[in-house]
């Protein structure tokens, strides 16, 4: 059974650029969420996605946008970057689009902002 | 506004011996409650999980207990493992996304 894999693994950026972090979610899986964990902090959500529309979102602005593809995979686009956004970004799959089931998280991609 | 607390930033404990990791939520519409472990450079690895219908669920060494009238649950790790040093992160559902606390670091002396 294949996990959730994240890319890249690491990332530096410069405040104000755009970056975009991909997921693929375990085998099975048809959810994927993202979660924002800054430094001494637990992970923040920041969105879900169900078949391919978002399904929940965080207290994140709208410069945090997804994607969800037809093969679950999924994209966390964020723009006009802040130095604020560094992070570790976790991706997250889980079996149905209900809540109560855990969640299995991918190593992350760690952003560091400029 | 802080809804999970991880009140205890750190715990040390000899190898063999019992690792008790506290939580308290302060929102009681949550129903679902799970610990996550969290080495360096991985992510969050899903342990044990218990709903609110429940006191108590165990799996292995792994034991969690809920009082649901007390707003706390605590993992309880026997015998605790050099293996089990890392970040433990307590988070809770209320039918909603998981909400995390900020998370023990545990160290398992030997």
């Amino acid at each position: 059974e294949t996990g959730v894999t994240q890319s890249p693994t690491h990332l530096i950026k410069t405040r104000g650029q755009q970056v975009t972090l991909r997921c693929s979610s375990q085998s099975g899986h048809n959810t994927v969420s993202w979660y924002q964990q800054a430094l001494g902090q637990g992970p923040q959500f920041i969105f879900q996605y169900y078949r391919e529309e978002e399904n929940g979102r965080g207290n994140f602005p709208p410069r945090f946008s997804g994607l969800q593809f037809p093969n679950y995979s999924s994209e966390l686009n964020v723009n006009a970057l802040e130095l604020d956004d560094s992070a570790l970004y976790l991706c997250a799959s889980s079996r149905q689009g209900a809540y109560n089931s855990p969640l299995h998280f991918g190593n992350g991609t760690r952003l560091t902002v400029t | 506004d802080q809804q999970v607390k991880q009140n205890s930033p750190s715990l040390s404990v000899q190898e063999g011996r019992i690792s008790i990791l506290n939580c308290d939520y302060t929102n009681s519409m949550f129903d679902y409650f799970l610990w996550y472990k969290k080495y360096p450079a991985e992510g969050p690895t899903f342990l044990i999980s218990i709903s609110s219908i429940k006191d108590k669920n165990e799996d292995g060494r792994f034991t969690v207990f809920l009082n649901k009238s007390a707003k706390h649950l605590s993992l309880h790790i026997v015998p605790s493992q050099p293996g089990d040093s890392a970040v433990y992160f307590c988070a809770a559902s209320a039918g909603t996304p998981l909400v995390f606390g900020k998370g023990t670091r545990l160290s398992v002396i030997a």
